[in-house]
């Protein structure tokens, strides 16, 4: 069982350049989130989404763009990159409306590097 | 105002000894969950235990406890018996809202742990 796997696990980028990051589950999960890490710190959210086709921003969204398209897919976009946006980013998700602990399936991570 | 706190940037615990590492919250919400994760070196978050604002115990899970003090508004996480594999990152994050809402997880700043043999 996969759980939650990101592409690519390392990534340099100049600034200006553009990628995406892919988040993929094989859970059914409805719930999706993008966090970045900064060294020393914890996790912050950029944006999530509650089902296919819908998005929100989360706590730090600017410089980023998401789709989900598809249930089991989470895309994360940079479109002009910035080295402040030099990261270590997270894909999580979880299902929905179960009681109790909703906790969160992480990722591996994704490490960005813009020059 | 910050709604984690997390006020250890960095502890050190003898092998086998218990230690706690403290979480405060901020929150008007009066639903809200608490959970604690770990960060190993190799970077995945894992999971390691949860309490809701309405559990009436404190949670356990295996070595793991929290203690869940509503009125002061804390949530530390006391680690017993401890390993050198506990050396770690820890996070503690609260979640806003009812559980069945796509609430997402504040994390707190963090706290490295470090066991000594």
């Amino acid at each position: 069982n996969a759980g939650v796997t990101q592409t690519p696990k390392f990534r340099v980028l100049k600034t200006g350049q553009s990628m995406t990051l892919l988040c993929a589950q094989d859970m059914n999960h409805e719930y999706m989130y993008w966090y970045r890490q900064d060294p020393g710190m914890g996790l912050r959210l950029i944006h999530y989404s509650v089902g296919e086709g819908t998005t929100a921003k989360g706590e730090v969204p600017d410089g980023y763009n998401v789709s989900r398209l598809k249930k089991q897919n989470f895309l994360l976009g940079l479109e002009s990159a910035a080295p402040s946006q030099t990261s270590v980013y997270f894909c999580a998700s979880r299902p929905k409306g179960r009681p109790g602990a909703n906790v969160l399936t992480f990722g591996a991570g994704s490490r960005l590097t813009v020059l | 105002a910050q709604k984690i706190t997390q006020t250890q940037p960095g502890m050190f615990v003898q092998e086998k000894e218990a230690v706690t590492l403290d979480c405060t919250y901020d929150t008007s919400d009066p639903s809200y969950g608490l959970f604690w994760y770990k960060q190993p070196s190799s970077g995945e978050m894992i999971f390691l235990i949860y309490q809701g604002s309405y559990d009436q115990q404190n949670a356990t899970e295996g070595r793991y406890s929290l203690n869940f003090q509503k009125a002061r508004k804390s949530a530390n996480l006391v680690i017993s018996a401890s390993q050198l594999g506990d050396s770690a990152m820890y996070f503690c994050a609260m979640r806003e809202g009812l559980d069945n809402a796509g609430n997402m997880l504040t994390f707190g700043g963090g706290t490295r742990l470090m066991v000594k043999p």
